[in-house]
């Protein structure tokens, strides 16, 4: 079993749509996650990152941790053309040295 | 600037051959990485150096050699070349090799090697 697994998707969804993207995790010691974002030929970016349980709001993008279910999602609203990615999830704990990947969900917003 | 910048973004040679990737951060940051991407999109980490040291060797096979000749250079060469070595490669940055908040990874755009 991974530490971490991800819906591949894809995911195709109409502009303006509310985007929800989910990761589970095996590791109950994770306490630092993460959402990237991955364009096409592109390096993944740093999207948002939580360290602990609850909601994290960044305009459209809210980063939502379940500890007790071990469960992370991400939520875009009002999603444009130019959300389309594959957004990746990851985790790790707290000073520790490694971290660990999601597969990503690739997400197409049509216009 | 580009902050994580790998050379070269494209790489096409055949099975057997002997291949270098280059990466160098100009973000000041004393950790550096080698990632793995496959066509599934699955990073998986290979090696991460801090200040010049290897901290992270995960099961590769020794065919992959990295090299940081300073904290701001990253190379991996790649003797005897497979099929399946086939992938993604990608080289992160971090301000420290302890992760948190402070420290998350900074990407280079990635060298797609094709093997054949």
């Amino acid at each position: 079993q991974k530490e971490v697994e991800q819906d591949p998707g894809p995911l195709s969804v109409p502009e303006g749509a509310i985007v929800s993207l989910n990761c589970t995790y095996s590791n109950s010691a994770f306490q630092y996650f993460m959402w990237y974002r991955q364009y096409s030929r592109k390096g993944p970016e740093l999207l948002m990152y939580t360290y602990s349980s609850g909601n994290k709001e960044d305009g459209r993008f809210t980063a939502q941790v379940d500890k007790s279910s071990k469960y992370i999602s991400l939520f875009i609203r009002d999603s444009q053309p130019s959300d389309s990615a594959t957004y990746l999830c990851a985790m790790t704990i707290y000073n520790f040295n490694k971290f660990y990947f999601g597969s990503g969900t690739k997400l197409n917003v049509k216009p | 600037d580009t902050a994580v910048s790998q050379t070269p973004k494209y790489l096409v040679t055949q099975m057997g051959n002997d291949k270098s990737i280059k990466c160098e951060q100009n973000l000041g940051h004393d950790t550096m990485y080698w990632y793995k991407q496959d066509s599934k999109k699955f990073l998986k980490i290979m090696f991460s150096y801090n200040n010049k040291e290897l901290i992270i060797n995960e099961t590769v096979p020794n065919r992959f050699s990295p090299k940081s000749p300073d904290k701001a250079h990253l190379n991996l060469h790649i003797n005897s070349l497979e099929l399946g070595d086939s992938a993604v490669y990608f080289c992160a940055s971090s301000h420290t090799q302890m992760t948190g908040p402070d420290s998350p990874l900074h990407f280079g755009n990635g060298t797609r090697l094709t093997v054949t």
